[in-house]
């Protein structure tokens, strides 16, 4: 099946630095989401990209679909920033609504 | 905040006994999906659901069954608990196949 890589798996920020995350795939996709998972376990759907540029706020994805990767920049970070930021695509040859998700990477900011 | 209630939020169980995780969701959406999250192994489905009474398996779906038999609701049984299958239990939604998706609270279930 497809092959998701996150990184770096985790991540130490100052409040209001900016940072950059990322997502490998290893097949061609249609389909790319991102989510944020907070310390209380909530999962927070960010962006769905399969490719191209979108901004939210502090936030901003870019899909390169024909390299085959993702990044997921968080711009002046804050403490509500911190958790787990996933990444999932569709798994290879399966229907694009069965999502394979990236190990993730925490990200701790502090005060 | 997309209209997903999983329920109950905290179980403990007993090995051999059977279990029912309910998620309810208000958004009429089509898709309904179960996902168990575990240390080491990230987010992995169960099964999902495509329409009433339409369901299909996932990643991870032996000692797993689902049943749907209304668009707002999907049903999720542990036919005979065991201690592997103590976890955090979410639910999701999606309005179609590949778009994109939205997840309940989660259920933490343990399995003793």
């Amino acid at each position: 099946g497809i092959q998701v890589e996150q990184s770096p798996p985790d991540l130490i920020l100052q409040e209001g630095a900016n940072s950059t995350l990322r997502c490998n795939f290893s097949d061609s996709v249609n389909n790319l989401q991102w989510f944020h998972q907070n310390p209380w376990g909530q999962l927070i759907n960010l962006f769905y990209i399969p490719s191209g540029t979108k901004q939210n706020g502090r936030l901003s994805a870019t899909t390169v679909a024909t390299e085959r990767y993702s990044l997921l920049y968080i711009s002046s970070s804050q403490t509500t920033d911190s958790g787990v930021y996933f990444c999932a695509v569709p798994y290879s040859g399966a229907g694009s609504y069965q999502l394979t998700f990236g190990k993730g990477t925490k990200l701790s900011v502090i005060p | 905040d997309a209209g997903i209630t999983q329920s109950p939020r905290h179980k403990v169980t007993e090995t051999g006994t059977p279990v029912t995780l309910r998620c309810h969701q208000t958004e009429n959406h089509r898709y309904m999906y179960w996902y168990r999250q575990d240390p080491g192994h990230g987010l992995r489905l169960i099964h999902y659901s495509y329409g009433v009474k339409d369901t299909d398996k996932g990643e991870v779906s032996d000692g797993y069954s689902v049943s749907r038999s209304k668009t707002e609701d999907f049903l999720l049984t542990l036919e005979s608990a065991t201690s592997s299958q103590t976890s955090v239990y979410f639910c999701a939604i999606s309005e179609s196949g590949g778009n994109t998706i939205y997840f309940g609270e989660g259920s933490w279930l343990t399995v003793v």
